[in-house]
């Protein structure tokens, strides 16, 4: 593993069903994110975790859940999906929080919810 | 409230200069972020200006006037691979990103 992966790359998903997106990265970053993008719209933050064992919510949190069980993995649910999550899933990775802290980015997860 | 804006697209012609505009209004200021995306593609650092003024690397520079809640990035010699989606991001005082829409770049031979 070479940076920062997501799974998986897209999905079509019915309605109400449950939904985990993964991400792991290998740089031993400490902070994580899970950001959506919309057309039309600015990345928007939904759960970030500073370091393994904590998590935060971002703007728009609702309908989903995270977990940091170690400092790698960062995954993402969706408990029971409707269409307005429909949308591209970033996760993303920093050295710590804080000034002057680029964030990687993983390739992304196209959603669909039907 | 918290706001990033960035125009929604330009056309440049390649070889040209084009400079893509952002003002920010965030709850405190730890600096502001600028990240290329090609389509389909995820976002890639660019730069990171926290004090005013102009820092240049290449053929990208950016601009920040803490003041003016305004910042510019700078592409000269523009290449075809330049076209992109340019994303404006300031950093709040609890050290999240706010992100702006982003401004797609069209470049034309």
């Amino acid at each position: 593993i070479a940076g920062i992966t997501q799974a998986p790359t897209s999905q079509i998903l019915a309605a109400g069903r449950r939904m985990t997106l993964r991400c792991t990265q290998d740089m031993r970053h400490n902070a994580m994110y899970w950001y959506r993008q919309d057309l039309g719209l600015g990345l928007r933050l939904i759960h970030y975790s500073n370091t393994a064992g904590t998590t935060g919510k971002g703007e728009v949190p609702d309908g989903y859940s995270v977990s940091r069980a170690n400092t790698d993995d960062f995954p993402l649910t969706l408990a029971s999906a409707v269409p307005s999550q429909t949308s591209v899933y970033f996760c993303a990775s920093s050295p710590s929080e804080g000034v002057f802290n680029e964030q990687f980015f993983g390739p992304g997860t196209r959603l669909t919810v039907l | 409230g918290q706001n990033i804006d960035q125009p929604t697209e330009m056309t440049a012609t390649e070889g040209a200069i084009v400079q893509i505009n952002c003002t920010y209004q965030t709850s405190g200021f730890n600096g502001l972020f600028w990240y290329q995306q090609h389509a389909g593609e995820a976002p890639t650092f660019l730069s990171y200006n926290v004090l005013d003024g102009l820092e240049e690397k290449g053929r990208f520079s950016s601009f920040l006037s803490r003041s003016k809640g305004y910042s510019y990035l700078l592409l000269k010699e523009l290449q075809m691979k330049d076209s992109a989606s340019y994303l404006c991001a300031g950093l709040d005082s609890n050290y999240q990103l706010i992100w702006g829409a982003g401004t797609k770049l069209i470049i034309k031979p």
